[in-house]
């Protein structure tokens, strides 16, 4: 039962568009989010969280929106530079166990 | 020093080897993690350590042994392992286990991809 995903496996924008990352979740308890990005061969990198009791964070050009009616939250990253080309995950946590569940990931093409 | 490191980067270990990684961070977080992340796969969390106790043990073989000797320390002990625990193993930090916001500081390592032949 997977309580985190994120349905589209791969995305592709042009380089100065705005690049929209899809999250849904199962589990209502979820009280933390967090954005992470990865590259080949290297660990995840936390990119920008948002706690249940907001509906919105912004930090640069990433903002992540949480909609916890239709439990979905989405990251956007304006504008899009061919940097930000890399796998996005989505992962959720509850309570104080310190656990994370991670979505399936999405691969963000920025093309030049 | 805002890093988790990670040692070895890679590992190629035979079925019936002993070995270990090992994962330091020096940022005075009091929680570690252990996932595992297969190819094309979101990381799954494996252990978790709080104030160098084993708090969450996912349900994991005992061919991987978690050790926390001290804060700043976790390591990962190997043994017996099979062709299909080849992984890429992630540790992370956090500066407890129930933060949010700019208390988290949930960070990854880069990783140790490890091949079971």
């Amino acid at each position: 039962d997977q309580q985190v995903k994120q349905n589209s496996p791969s995305l592709s924008v042009q380089e100065g568009r705005i690049s929209i990352l899809n999250c849904d979740y199962t589990n209502s308890m979820f009280d933390y989010f967090l954005w992470y990005k990865k590259y080949p061969a290297e660990g995840p990198t936390f990119l920008i969280s948002i706690s249940s009791i907001k509906d919105k964070n912004e930090d640069g050009r990433f903002t992540v929106f949480l909609n916890k009616s239709a439990k979905h939250l989405s990251l956007h990253i304006v504008p899009s530079q061919p940097g930000d080309s890399a796998v996005y995950f989505c992962a959720a946590s509850t309570g104080n166990t310190g656990k994370l569940i991670f979505g399936q990931g999405t691969t963000l093409q920025v093309k030049p | 020093d805002t890093e988790v490191t990670q040692t070895p980067k890679h590992l190629v270990m035979g079925m019936t080897n002993k070995k270990s990684l090992k994962c330091e961070q020096h940022m005075g977080h009091r929680a570690m993690y252990w996932y595992k992340q297969k190819a094309k796969k979101p990381p799954e969390l494996m252990f978790v350590y709080s104030y160098e106790k084993l708090s969450i043990n996912e349900s994991v073989p005992s061919r991987f042994s978690p050790e926390c000797p001290n804060s700043s320390l976790l390591n990962l002990h190997l043994h017996a392992l099979q062709p299909e625990d080849s992984a890429l193993y992630l540790c992370a930090s956090s500066k407890y286990t129930g933060g949010r916001g700019q208390d988290y500081g949930y960070t990854f390592g880069s990783g140790t991809r490890l091949t079971v032949v």
